[in-house]
């Protein structure tokens, strides 16, 4: 079991760009949640997908965007990057049940310069 | 609402034993506790649920006082491998289960 996949592993971007950052889930895992976590901070829940939806969203604005495919996987993509968009990004999947626990896959480490 | 971790950080000696404190002004469905080490993804440890249910690691036990709205972790004869920062994400229902918001964490540095 390959676990949380996340890519890429890094990436530098210039404000103002765009970026998409991936997300295979664990297998059996049909939601995939994402969060940002700046240098020294705890995750911000950003989003969840299941079953192809955005099922609840956080604080962040619209140019934050996601995608569920139909084999659970999923994308990040953020608009018009700001400096304050730098961060680890990381990936979550999980199963059904009201008792669940989040598999994190290793993030993506995003720098805007 | 954010819950507030005490203490921020921990130093302690092999062997010896901590309790991290996790604390909401919200009533809480459930608690969660991971562990994340330096340049690492956070890696599960235990989660209690309102009603007394809870499903985690062995070696390391929590509590969750329903009333107070507040979880401990308790961390015994500590072992090198136990450094890292802990972090509790709270739940509000069994419906928002999924969206856990996190707290700041702890960092727990165990010395030989």
């Amino acid at each position: 079991d390959a676990g949380v996949t996340q890519s890429p592993t890094h990436l530098i971007k210039t404000r103002g760009q765009q970026v998409t950052l991936r997300c295979s889930p664990k297998s059996g895992h049909d939601t995939v949640s994402w969060y940002q976590q700046a240098l020294g901070q705890g995750p911000q829940f950003i989003f969840q997908y299941y079953e192809e939806e955005e099922r609840q969203r956080g604080n962040f604005p619209d140019r934050f965007s996601g995608h569920q495919f139909p084999n659970y996987s999923s994308e990040l993509n953020v608009n018009a990057l700001l400096l304050g968009d730098s961060a680890l990004y990381l990936c979550a999947s999980a199963g059904q049940g009201h008792t669940y626990e989040q598999y994190f896959g290793p993030g993506t480490r995003l720098t805007v310069t | 609402q954010q819950p507030v971790q005490s203490p921020q950080a921990v130093i302690l000696r092999e062997g010896e034993d901590a309790v991290i404190n996790c604390s909401s002004s919200k009533a809480l469905y459930s608690v969660h506790w991971y562990r994340q080490k330096h340049g690492e993804a956070p890696v599960f440890l235990m989660i209690l649920l309102k009603g007394g249910e809870q499903k985690g690691h062995e070696k390391i036990s929590a509590s969750f006082n329903e009333k107070k709205q507040q979880s401990s972790l308790y961390l015994t004869a500590s072992q090198l491998s136990y450094s890292g920062t802990y972090f509790c994400g709270t739940g509000r229902n069994a419906g928002n289960n999924r969206k856990l918001i996190w707290g700041l964490g702890t960092s727990l540095a165990v010395n030989p």
